[in-house]
């Protein structure tokens, strides 16, 4: 079945950087863009980044932009989430999540179960 | 940026009772508005795309309307299954966003 699995997660320390992987199965990675939508404890749903399926394109949200970066190695099937300069307000559950549509911008689906980030000293 | 809002807050509803959840973008979003269902320790699970589409393995009672600003969730006939939190999403225009949620809670 179509499933993303998110690892990488852990309780880093503020300043510091952590890379998170998002690993598909089930369907042709390369032919969809995907996402990476994080949610802080209690708190409601952020999106943060996309990439295309070749990776030519990635946007990201106002919060992260020059601090993460993301990426996919189609060959392994896999999404990353390079964070840099973590701040306490980057703590939250990171989830992947596909796009609905090989073309466009649509629904997000399936998503991964997430992979918790803490950012504390 | 859109800015989606959502009402109500929060609604307790007693089983088979009717619940609407509304959405409103701060600008048109066409049909490029879509609806999850998050349960307690659970990842998001979408319940309806593009307004109004219904989405495989998603039982009957869960509906969408609208376009443009104004969108509607309804679910017919709650059942308890149903407890959750309800997020709207548009995808017209980058960021993406989500609404701030509805959580629905059975009485």
């Amino acid at each position: 079945q179509v499933q993303l699995v998110e690892s990488g997660g852990g309780v880093v320390q503020p300043g510091r950087s952590l890379t998170l992987s998002c690993a598909a199965s089930g369907f042709t990675f390369s032919s969809y863009a995907i996402h990476w939508v994080r949610q802080a404890p209690g708190k409601g749903l952020e999106w943060v980044a996309i990439i295309y399926r070749d990776g030519s394109e990635r946007y990201y949200g106002d919060s992260v932009k020059g601090r993460f970066t993301i990426s996919r190695d189609n060959s392994r099937d896999t999404l990353y989430l390079q964070m840099n300069s973590l701040i306490a307000e980057d703590t939250a559950v990171y989830y992947c999540a596909r796009e609905g549509d090989t073309n466009g911008w649509n629904w997000f689906d399936p998503w991964g179960q997430g992979t918790l980030v803490t950012v504390s000293s | 940026e859109i800015v989606l809002t959502q009402s109500p807050d929060f609604q307790s509803v007693t089983p088979k009772e009717k619940v609407t959840i509304t959405c409103r973008a701060s600008r048109t979003v066409g049909s490029s508005l879509h609806w999850y269902q998050q349960k307690p320790d659970q990842s998001p699970k979408l319940l309806i795309k593009y307004a109004s589409q219904s989405v495989s393995g998603v039982p009957s009672r869960f509906s969408g309307s609208g376009s443009g600003t104004d969108f509607t969730l309804t679910i017919n006939n709650l059942e308890a299954e149903d407890a959750a939190v309800y997020y709207c999403h548009q995808s017209s225009g980058l960021p993406f966003t989500f609404g701030p949620g509805t959580k629905v809670e059975i009485k």
